[in-house]
């Protein structure tokens, strides 16, 4: 596996259920990011990781809740979401927290019914 | 408030075309602006940047162009082709900080 992967690449979800999301990067970077992607919007940076210590969360509900357990890995806990969280969640990571260019993993399509 | 402001939100070319998408900024404080590609099913990739030291940045055929007076800067694709089809942002982040801010998107497609 090379660059940035994300599992699963769907997932449909109650409001009730509790899932997460995995996100794993072979690049050898020390920064990570949450982004979630949603029609005609930007998109919204979530959470930032920097050597595994987060460094950014911006104004996220808290049925979001990020983990990162080392640098290669990034995880997102979801609980009790909304209709309105369905979107796609990119993965991304770079080399440190700055301007470096930050690669983009294919995503998660949510859907919350 | 969004920080920085991209159009058009779609874009249709004929092959061969010259495909220009434009991007607004407030922030003086930027110094770096690149532009991603987004085909379907993938994540964003890095197409190519530009910093405020130049006025024009030329890789292939994708080239950007900047003013900074106006703070605006702007992608064109020349000889657009049908895998140019994409999605395609424009973003903005100024040095020590971690965050990049991203226009809307614009849908290209360039039709043969």
């Amino acid at each position: 596996e090379t660059g940035v992967t994300q599992t699963p690449r769907h997932l449909v979800m109650g409001m009730t259920n509790k899932k997460s999301l995995k996100c794993e990067q072979h690049l050898g970077h020390n920064a990570m990011y949450w982004y979630k992607q949603s029609a005609k919007k930007p998109l919204e940076l979530m959470f930032v990781y920097n050597f595994k210590e987060q460094t950014e969360n911006n104004s996220v509900p808290s049925r979001f809740s990020p983990e990162c357990p080392n640098s290669s890995h990034l995880f997102l806990h979801l609980h009790t979401l909304q209709p309105e969280d369905s979107a796609l969640y990119l993965c991304a990571s770079s080399q440190s927290v700055s301007t470096d260019t930050q690669y983009f993993g294919p995503g998660t399509r949510l859907t919350v019914l | 408030q969004q920080q920085v402001k991209q159009s058009p939100q779609s874009l249709i070319v004929q092959k061969g075309g010259i495909s220009i998408i434009n991007c607004a900024y407030e922030n003086t404080a930027f110094d770096y602006f690149p532009w991603y590609q987004q085909f379907p099913g993938k994540g964003p990739a890095l197409l190519i940047a530009i910093r405020p030291d130049v006025s024009e940045k030329k890789e292939g055929r994708f080239t950007i162009s900047f003013n900074k007076s106006a703070k605006q800067f702007s992608l064109h694709i020349m000889d657009s082709q049908p895998g140019d089809s994409a999605t395609y942002f424009c973003a903005a982040s100024r040095d020590g900080g971690n965050q990049f801010y991203f226009g809307t998107g614009t849908s290209l497609t360039v039709i043969p």
